[in-house]
C-alpha cells in the first residue's frame, strides 16, 4: 500500500514555464488536497476535491489549476511559474469521515520542492 | 474565520525534561483539533486528535474550550521527539475542507 505518491520530488522552473505536479493515492479516498508550505509558515490549502469531477478553491488558488478525472489522481498545474510559487507542495487525501467516527485523518505525500528562478 | 496560532517557531528542551508545545485556535463552531508531526526527511503524519483522547508516543493534548487551546505535552522528552509539529483545526466534523494548519513548532531535544 503506497499511500499518497507525489512526483517530482524536486524541480527547478524558469519564470513563465509551466509544469504539473502529479499526485496519486491508492487508498480509495474521496477527498484530496494540495497544500503549499512556505518557510516559517503553516500549510496553506491551494485546491481540494471531494470526489472525481469536483474541485474547489482553497485559501491560495491563484496561479494554479487542478483536475480530478479519477478517484486516484489529483494533478496540480502551474501555468506561468512565478518566483512567489517557490515552495514545498504537499498532496494529501482522506475519507470524508474516519471509519471509526473519530475525525478526519489526512494522509500526506512526501512533498515536492519547487524553485522558480 | 478559523485560525490556528502556534506562538513558538523553535523550542529546545533537554532529554528527560517536560515539553509543552502551545496551540491556540479561533473558531466559532465545535472544533476538531489535531497534532501532526514531520520527522526529518519524512512526510507529515497524524500524531493525535482530540476526539480520540489518546496518548501517542507519550504525548497527550487536552482541548480547553475556555482558553481555546490544544497544547501538546510530554512529561519526559526523548531525542527522537525532535521534529516539526503542526497543530491543525478541523471545521465541521466530517468536513475535511476546513482543515487549517498553524505555522508549526520545530522541537529540538538536546542530549
Amino acid at each position: 500500500n503506497a499511500g499518497v505518491t507525489q512526483t517530482p520530488k524536486f524541480r527547478i522552473l524558469k519564470i513563465g514555464q509551466s509544469m504539473t505536479l502529479q499526485c496519486t493515492q491508492d487508498m480509495n479516498h474521496n477527498y484530496m488536497y494540495w497544500y503549499r508550505q512556505d518557510p516559517g509558515m503553516g500549510l496553506k490549502l491551494i485546491y481540494y476535491s471531494v470526489g472525481a469531477g469536483i474541485t474547489d478553491k482553497g485559501e491560495v488558488p491563484n496561479g494554479y489549476n487542478v483536475s480530478r478525472s479519477t478517484t486516484e489522481d489529483f494533478p496540480l498545474r502551474l501555468e506561468l511559474a512565478a518566483p512567489s510559487q517557490t515552495s514545498v507542495y504537499f498532496c494529501a487525501s482522506s475519507y470524508p469521515h474516519d471509519r471509526r467516527g473519530s475525525g478526519n485523518t489526512i494522509y500526506f505525500g512526501e512533498g515536492s520542492w519547487l524553485t522558480v528562478v | 474565520a478559523q485560525r490556528v496560532t502556534q506562538p513558538e517557531k523553535l523550542l529546545s528542551v533537554f532529554k528527560g525534561a517536560p515539553v509543552e508545545l502551545k496551540c491556540n485556535y479561533s473558531y466559532s463552531g465545535s472544533p476538531e483539533l489535531f497534532w501532526y508531526v514531520q520527522y526529518s526527511r519524512q512526510r507529515l503524519q497524524l500524531l493525535l486528535r482530540h476526539i480520540s483522547r489518546e496518548s501517542i508516543k507519550g504525548f497527550t493534548a487536552d482541548l480547553n474550550k475556555g482558553e481555546t487551546s490544544f497544547h501538546l505535552k510530554k512529561p519526559f522528552a526523548q531525542e527522537e521527539d525532535s521534529a516539526m509539529y503542526y497543530c491543525a483545526l478541523g471545521g465541521l466534523s466530517g468536513s475535511a475542507r476546513q482543515l487549517t494548519f498553524g505555522s508549526g513548532t520545530q522541537l529540538t531535544v538536546l542530549p
